[in-house]
């Protein structure tokens, strides 16, 4: 099984609709982030969190929102889509300055 | 604001040839560098770590250099092969709390046969 699991991997969804995407490890990290690619653009912190009580803020957070429901799961929130967020979202999970582990991300179309 | 920047969008090479691959920062001063490998549709994948204070790491096939002085990485792929076409993202990370873990855009590796 894979050690940082996304869900859906894939979406097709019509501009306005909420949308959450979902991430789960079972690497133990306290740390989890979530990425936008784009392409030419390489990827972009949205959210990270360094533990269940801490959410911050990345470099493109407008019109998302995140949840850490536990040490686990972190989800991330599209309240409500525009097609400007259609890209591949990914997860990813590390220990204190150690390589980040990444899931196989959601490919995401707002129509 | 932190600006990451990769050589080269698309990087051709012949098979068994060196590939080097450079990744230049702006306004950063990382505390460590980290090389990672993507393949179609999938998540990135971590091949080295380099810390500030070393100069140099190897592993395998792969090497890289790290100038903060140049503010430069440099990542080499000996005796390469088809099976390492890819793209490979630099990124990088600071000790400080406020100082994201930042990813450059990427080189699309293609080792002709």
């Amino acid at each position: 099984d894979a050690d940082v699991t996304q869900t859906p991997r894939n979406r097709i969804t019509k501009t306005g609709k909420r949308i959450m995407l979902e991430c789960s490890q079972t690497k133990g990290h306290d740390r989890m982030y979530w990425y936008r690619q784009d392409p030419g653009l390489g990827l972009r912190l949205i959210y990270y969190s360094f533990d269940v009580k801490d959410i911050n803020k990345g470099e493109i957070s407008d019109g998302y929102s995140v949840s850490r429901q536990a040490q686990a799961k972190f989800s991330l929130s599209l309240e409500s889509a525009i097609p400007n967020q259609t890209a591949l979202y990914f997860c990813a999970t590390s220990d204190p300055h150690q390589p980040q582990h990444f899931g196989d991300g959601t490919r995401l179309s707002i129509l | 604001s932190q600006k990451i920047e990769q050589n080269s969008e698309a990087l051709n090479i012949q098979e068994g040839k060196t590939a080097t691959l450079t990744c230049n920062y702006t306004n950063y001063s990382p505390a460590y560098l980290q090389w990672y490998r993507q393949d179609p549709g999938r998540g990135p994948v971590f091949l080295l770590l380099i810390r500030e204070n070393e100069k140099e790491k190897r592993k395998e096939r792969l090497k890289v250099t790290f100038d903060t002085t140049l503010k430069q990485s440099l990542f080499h792929i000996t005796a390469s092969q088809p099976a390492d076409s890819a793209t490979y993202l630099c990124a990088l990370g600071g000790n400080n709390y406020g100082q994201n873990f930042v990813f450059g855009p990427g080189t699309r590796l293609s080792v002709l046969p």
